[in-house]
């Protein structure tokens, strides 16, 4: 079963400053990958995702994230955050196999941006 | 156009009561899903629908969680008997056609909340 795991619950980031957001999935194959914001109040939006080719994907907002399948990883990065970007973040997987179409999200990090 | 809708926005219940969430999808979206976030557990997914039909309802907590789609439109999501770990938020998603590779849209949710 495919699972996903993002070791940091919160973050605190100063204003201006770069972030890195964490996420380290499991499955048997290549997995279509997700990064979702979840605004207080909102409810999830898309950043990006992933399904094959160039490993850096831009999305919205000045994210970008990387996929490294060496390390299982897809970390959300942002080259200076904003405090609107203060959020719960939530990195996800999804069955590139044809199988169930629910996708199957960490457990979310919630940052936090200093002024 | 408008986004995913739900209602009712909160839901306030007591213990041994049934309950009905509904999901309005994105005009033309033929896929529609159910998730539930709740503390601790992060988001789960609980069923989608491809049209009416539900493939795989084996995500469902119990057999007092149950769900219809009608017209391939509106969805209910129906929990018996309520109990206390039901309280969570239940997001309701749709995306233009079945498979992860599509965007899933999500609406704001519903609070429940099982006294």
């Amino acid at each position: 079963a495919q699972s996903v795991t993002q070791p940091d619950i919160h973050i605190t980031v100063s204003e201006g400053a770069s972030l890195e957001l964490r996420c380290n999935y499991s499955y048997g194959a290549t997995p279509y990958l997700f990064w979702y914001v979840q605004s207080p109040g909102q409810g999830l939006q898309l950043l990006l995702k992933y399904f094959s080719g160039d490993t850096l994907v831009q999305g919205i907002k000045g994210f970008e994230a990387e996929f490294k399948r060496s390390q299982s990883s897809f970390n959300l990065r942002k080259p200076s955050v904003h405090w609107s970007d203060a959020a719960e973040y939530f990195c996800a997987v999804g069955d590139s196999g044809g199988g169930a179409d629910g996708l199957t999200f960490g457990k979310g990090t919630h940052l936090i941006i200093q002024p | 156009g408008a986004g995913v809708s739900q209602s009712p926005s909160n839901k306030v219940t007591e213990k041994g009561k049934d309950v009905e969430l509904r999901c309005d999808p994105i005009s033309g979206h033929t896929a529609l899903y159910w998730y539930r976030q709740s503390l601790g557990q992060g988001l789960e997914f609980l069923i989608y629908f491809q049209g009416n039909s539900a493939p795989d309802k084996s995500g469902l907590p119990s057999d007092r969680f149950s769900a219809e789609r009608t017209g391939g439109s509106v969805s209910t999501l129906t929990i018996q008997r309520t109990q206390q770990e039901d309280s969570a938020v239940y997001l309701c998603a749709s995306s233009f056609g079945q498979g992860s590779y599509n965007e899933q849209f999500f609406g704001p949710g519903t609070r429940l909340t099982v006294l």
